[in-house]
């Protein structure tokens, strides 16, 4: 079935990095759009990135550009996020998500989702 | 505070039906048809409701509908049952400088 599964969460002390991945089943990976969008605890949903279905194109929330990078490897049908220089403030569950548009611009919505792994940002 | 205002709480009895607003600006909502939905059930991940305003994604039940007016967005849920109760959030391309903007989430009780 269409599965995401994120892993590499943990706690890590600001200002250290941590890099988060997504594995993609049940799905031709690279015909889609791919997501991070994170939850800090008891709040509500944050878009953090998004990579074009080729890696041709990508974005970033004002609040982590310049210290997190989205990449994928399509031949191992993951997705990443390089989380550089963390603050207390980026203290969230991260989900990666599908867009559901095929092999064209991204519609900005997220179809398929992962179950989320939990970044801690604690000295 | 979000981009994107919701109230923070609706509630219905089962059987009636509820509309949760989104309002954004001319900048967000106002100005692309990729508005979109999202269904959250407590210490569950999101779940894909209604995008691009009205599409309902397969398998989720036709009594969620999605609509837009100028830069207010709609949800409406009819025929209220006990497993809609939950956090419901919209959604809304922004432009090419901040792409994307969440509304703060709106809970819904079913009396």
């Amino acid at each position: 079935q269409v599965q995401l599964v994120e892993s590499g969460g943990g706690v890590v002390q600001p200002g250290r990095s941590l890099r988060l991945s997504c594995a993609a089943s049940g799905f031709t990976f690279s015909s889609y759009g791919m997501h991070w969008v994170r939850q800090a605890p008891g709040k509500g949903l944050e878009w953090v990135a998004v990579i074009w279905y080729d890696g041709s194109n990508k974005y970033y929330a004002d609040s982590v550009k310049g210290r997190f990078t989205i990449s994928r490897d399509n031949s191992k049908n993951t997705l990443y996020l390089q989380m550089n220089s963390l603050r207390a403030e980026d203290t969230a569950v991260y989900y990666c998500a599908r867009d559901p548009r095929f092999r064209v611009a991204t519609a900005y919505a997220f179809d398929i989702w992962g179950q989320g792994t939990m970044v801690t940002v604690s000295s | 505070q979000s981009a994107l205002t919701q109230p923070a709480s609706v509630s219905g009895s089962p059987g009636q039906s509820i509309t949760i607003s989104c309002t954004g600006t001319s900048s967000d909502v106002g100005s692309y048809n990729l508005v979109s939905w999202y269904q959250q059930h407590p210490g569950k991940a999101p779940k894909l409701m209604i995008y691009e305003v009205s599409k309902r994604p397969s398998g989720v039940s036709n009594r969620f509908s999605g609509s837009k007016s100028g830069n207010t967005a709609s949800l409406t849920i009819s025929g209220l049952q006990a497993e809609d109760e939950a956090d419901y959030y919209c959604c809304s391309y922004a432009g090419s400088s901040t792409h994307v903007v969440f509304g703060g989430g709106t809970k819904l009780t079913v009396l």
